[in-house]
């Protein structure tokens, strides 16, 4: 399947790199989210791009940047990780509906962070 | 106490067999429920919608339970296939989507 594509799948990196994920999205959806999935620990929701607006949880460090140039694309700009930033990265698109009722999300396969 | 809780397993079970899983959550407010399937290293998929009437689809089967907060899935005639880790994912109004830790499934020969 390749609804939704990330690059790259795997990525290695030091604690003073500086790195960008990519996500696109080929199934026409309007809104796009940034996942963190830790060992054995639930999907945190990360950020939020739907229409234009921005939602991000609070508890995100601002090591961790997103942008949204246009709906079918958004990455992630890291820089200065820690070690505990070690997870995998989904990015995920659905289609927001009007009255603002959930849909469902479609994950892209991922992005392995290693920070050394 | 956790938004989402579920047991994590894992639940190991023969082929042919029904297994079911429950999902508690916290937030009264819930709206829509969900559950997902992860295979291992792979991304999650959704597998169904909860409605509030209950919904099979095939060998699956949802049921939400409002009253005491819980969603329930049902596997029957257990496959080789099914063998991932089901996460149940509650939504409480716009993009607050929680996703509970899951529940492994290993179906054996």
């Amino acid at each position: 399947e390749t609804g939704v594509t990330q690059t790259p799948r795997h990525l290695v990196m030091g604690m003073t790199n500086k790195k960008s994920l990519k996500c696109e999205q080929h199934l026409g959806h309007n809104a796009m989210y940034w996942y963190k999935q830790s060992a054995k620990k639930p999907l945190e929701l990360m950020f939020v791009y739907s229409l234009e607006e921005r939602v991000e949880n609070n508890s995100v460090p601002s090591r961790f940047s997103p942008e949204c140039p246009n709906s079918s694309h958004l990455f992630l700009h890291l820089h200065t990780l820690q070690p505990e930033d070690s997870a995998l990265y989904l990015c995920a698109s659905s289609q927001r509906r009007a009255g603002d009722w959930p849909d469902t999300q479609y994950f892209g396969p991922g992005t392995r962070l290693t920070v050394l | 106490r956790k938004e989402v809780e579920q047991d994590p397993g894992p639940f190991n079970v023969p082929e042919g067999a029904t297994v079911a899983f429950n999902c508690t959550y916290s937030n009264s407010a819930s709206q829509s429920f969900f559950w997902y399937r992860q295979d291992c290293r792979k991304e999650p998929k959704l597998l169904m919608s909860v409605y509030s009437s209950g919904n099979e689809d095939g060998r699956f089967t949802a049921q939400l339970n409002r009253a005491s907060q819980y969603i329930s899935l049902l596997i029957r005639d257990s496959k080789l296939s099914d063998s991932a880790t089901y996460l149940c994912v509650v939504n409480t109004g716009g993009f607050k989507t929680i996703f509970g830790a899951g529940t492994r499934l290993f179906v054996k020969a």
